[in-house]
């Protein structure tokens, strides 16, 4: 169980496109997903916290004209990576917290992440 | 301030000897510890999880960390690695009065040796 799915695990394009990526939760219902980035031989950055029907907050630094979440319902968060540039590339992975118990008691569970390989 | 640092960057065993990575974390409050793993261009994997029951907690694949709030310490051990094993661990912690945002610590590269 807890099984997070995340869509495209890979992607090039070219510079100026947009890059949507999507994070389903399969067999729970999480109202916070979460979006990091991971640069190599490092760890996870939190980029931002989505909550289902609401905006999302944001980590400082990060932008959010450049990085566009949506959490339309209790299974999917997007991440649109707006006019991407070859900064940002990387490697970016989602989470999802269930909907049932504390904040606290309930582990994120983790996407398999995407490559975003901007040219 | 709230933090957590992994004290080895890198911990190389042969096969079939103990892991230890060690961990330690920085709070005033009571935090929730988790240890995940990452296997190569992929997300993280729950091992196991203390939000203050038992001490020592039992997680998959034989890992298991002890928790020790004189220390503040969660470090994870396992009796007897495997080729498998190898990849990059993070210990994380989770404290109430940030929502429960996890705070990562900088990870511990696990090589083992046939």
């Amino acid at each position: 169980g807890a099984v997070v799915s995340q869509h495209p695990s890979w992607v090039i394009c070219k510079s100026g496109t947009s890059v949507k990526i999507e994070c389903r939760s399969l067999d729970f219902q999480a109202t916070t997903m979460f979006w990091y980035r991971q640069f190599p031989k490092q760890s996870l950055m939190l980029m931002a916290t989505s909550n289902e029907g609401s905006k999302a907050t944001y980590e400082q630094g990060v932008e959010k004209d450049k990085f566009l979440i949506n959490h339309a319902s209790l299974t999917l968060s997007t991440l649109t990576v707006t006019s991407a540039h070859p900064e940002d590339s990387s490697f970016y992975i989602c989470s999802a917290r269930p909907l049932e118990g504390g904040v606290l008691n309930q582990p994120q569970h983790f996407g398999d992440g995407t490559r975003l390989s901007i040219l | 301030a709230q933090s957590v640092t992994q004290l080895d960057s890198h911990v190389s065993v042969s096969e079939g000897t103990p892991v230890l990575l060690r961990c330690n974390y920085s709070s005033s409050y009571s935090p929730s510890l988790f240890w995940y793993v990452q296997h190569p261009n992929k997300g993280l994997q729950l091992l196991l999880k203390y939000t203050s029951a038992a001490t020592l907690v039992k997680g998959i694949n034989g890992f298991e960390a002890e928790f020790k709030k004189s220390e503040t310490s969660f470090h994870l051990t396992k009796p007897s690695a495997h080729m498998s094993d190898a990849a990059e661990y993070f210990c994380v912690v989770s404290f109430y009065n940030q929502g429960g945002k996890l705070i990562f610590g900088q990870g511990t590269e696990l090589s083992v040796k046939p």
